[in-house]
């Protein structure tokens, strides 16, 4: 089956570093994506890893280890704005190579001052 | 257009009814899916389309819903003899089929009462 596993809920504090997992099955893959979604708005995208290894883009960082169907996203300098859920997403590749993509459940991140 | 549109915004309907909620992509965006989330939800795969063909429609809970797309542009998913347990938020998706990101638009609030 298909599945991706991430934290419901991480509580941080403003300036400060925090780490959102992911683990995924699927039959197929061809990369991890994270997007963020505020209340009442609509998921946008954030970052893409297709191989093993560190992607920087800002204060966001996302990290995937194939091996170990694993990645994360790295939020640096939190600010309030960065209240929001995120989502860890696969894009799979299946025999007609048709390729949907699976969104995990989300994790909602509540930053305090 | 300049990105993916979803109409209506909002839609309250009674109970039994049939509603149609309609997904415009951004040109030349051949893949388009739909989701279904509900408050406070991880967002839920409904159907995918690569140009007007569904490769993947094991997401629609049941035969109330269906969906098509023509022209390769506009999609329309439609429910049947709608139940309080369809209230979700609809969401459509579209990209580029190598595209890693996917553009989603603003989503159609569902309420059956």
């Amino acid at each position: 089956g298909q599945s991706l596993e991430q934290p419901s809920e991480v509580t941080a504090v403003e300036g400060a570093i925090v780490q959102i997992n992911c683990t995924y099955q699927t039959s197929g893959f061809y990369g991890l994506s994270w997007y963020q979604q505020h209340d009442g708005g609509a998921p946008t995208f954030l970052s893409y890893n297709a191989l093993d290894g560190l992607e920087e883009t800002g204060r966001f960082s996302s990290f995937l280890s194939r091996s170990d169907s694993y990645g994360y996203l790295l939020l640096q300098e939190l600010q309030m704005k960065d209240s929001a859920s995120y989502f860890c997403a696969v894009r799979e590749v299946s025999w007609s190579s048709a390729s949907k993509i699976i969104f995990g459940s989300g994790t909602r991140l509540s930053i305090r001052p | 257009g300049a990105g993916v549109s979803q109409s209506p915004s909002n839609k309250v309907t009674e109970k039994g009814k049939d509603v149609e909620l309609r997904c415009d992509p951004i040109s030349g965006h051949t893949a388009l899916y739909w989701y279904r989330q509900s408050l406070g939800q991880g967002l839920e795969f409904l159907i995918y389309f690569q140009g007007n063909s569904a490769p993947d429609k094991s997401g629609l809970p049941s035969d109330r819903f269906s969906a098509e797309r023509t022209g390769g542009s506009v999609s329309t998913l439609t429910i049947q003899r709608t139940q309080q347990e369809d209230s979700a938020v609809y969401l459509c998706a579209t990209n580029r089929r190598v595209d890693t990101e996917a553009f989603f638009g603003q989503g159609t609030r569902l309420t059956v009462v």
